[in-house]
């Protein structure tokens, strides 16, 4: 059974920089398959961040491209994000997730909350 | 402002058939038959009930099917049950720059 795991602060400063952590379980990343990032602000609806093919080939949404940096580490079985210059519009459930053929997304993590604020 | 557009709320009583609209354009919904909808009740992460417009993950109920016309996809849910409620989000495969877009999501009530 796959699983997902995200990990990292729960509270970031205004301006700083955002990183989290996917831990995939019950899979292996080199073997495939896209993983990406999805959040959603509270009381609000999904928003797809990036996402990153197993070899390393990134996609990012056009609106947050200069933002954000999603990578992989097969070896550990994990994928990260970085969102930069936060402010209190990047405060959100970050959820990670296995996208198939890149087109959607079968697993979830159970989602972490960020807040940004000083 | 989502890519995806949606009704905010759709509605029911236990048994009737209802169904939930999503339109794009003829770069996301109308040019791939990748549409998704997913099923997010509260407190709890999003769970895929419908990937590629009409098919079915293994455990979904067969009372949920997915459409396509045009620029338009649509989710059914046909003997609606209590545990239904939920909210429901509808995403699309946008090519290689947008990726992955989203619905704003539909706030399905029981009545």
């Amino acid at each position: 059974q796959v699983q997902l795991q995200e990990s990292g602060p729960g509270l970031v400063k205004p301006s700083e920089t955002l990183s989290l952590t996917c831990a995939v379980s019950g899979y292996s990343i080199s073997s495939g398959y896209y993983w990406g990032w999805i959040r959603q602000p509270p009381g609000k609806g999904l928003e797809w961040i990036a996402s990153i093919y197993h070899s390393g080939t990134t996609y990012y949404n056009p609106s947050l491209k200069s933002r954000v940096t999603i990578s992989v580490d097969t070896s550990k079985d994990q994928f990260s994000l970085r969102l930069s210059s936060v402010t209190a519009a990047d405060t959100a459930m970050y959820y990670c997730a296995r996208l198939y053929g890149g087109e959607y997304a079968d697993y979830w993590g159970q989602g972490t909350l960020v807040t940004v604020s000083s | 402002q989502s890519a995806l557009t949606q009704p905010p709320s759709a509605s029911g009583s236990p048994g009737q058939s209802v169904t939930i609209s999503c339109t794009g354009t003829s770069s996301d919904v109308g040019a791939y038959n990748y549409v998704s909808w997913y099923q997010q009740h509260p407190g709890k992460a999003p769970k895929l009930m419908i990937s590629e417009v009409t098919k079915r993950p293994s455990g979904v109920p067969d009372r949920f099917s997915g459409s396509k016309s045009g620029n338009t996809a649509s989710l059914t849910v046909s003997g609606l049950q209590a545990e239904d409620e939920a909210d429901y989000y509808c995403s699309s495969y946008a090519g290689s720059n947008n990726f992955v877009v989203f619905g704003g999501g539909t706030k399905l009530t029981v009545l």
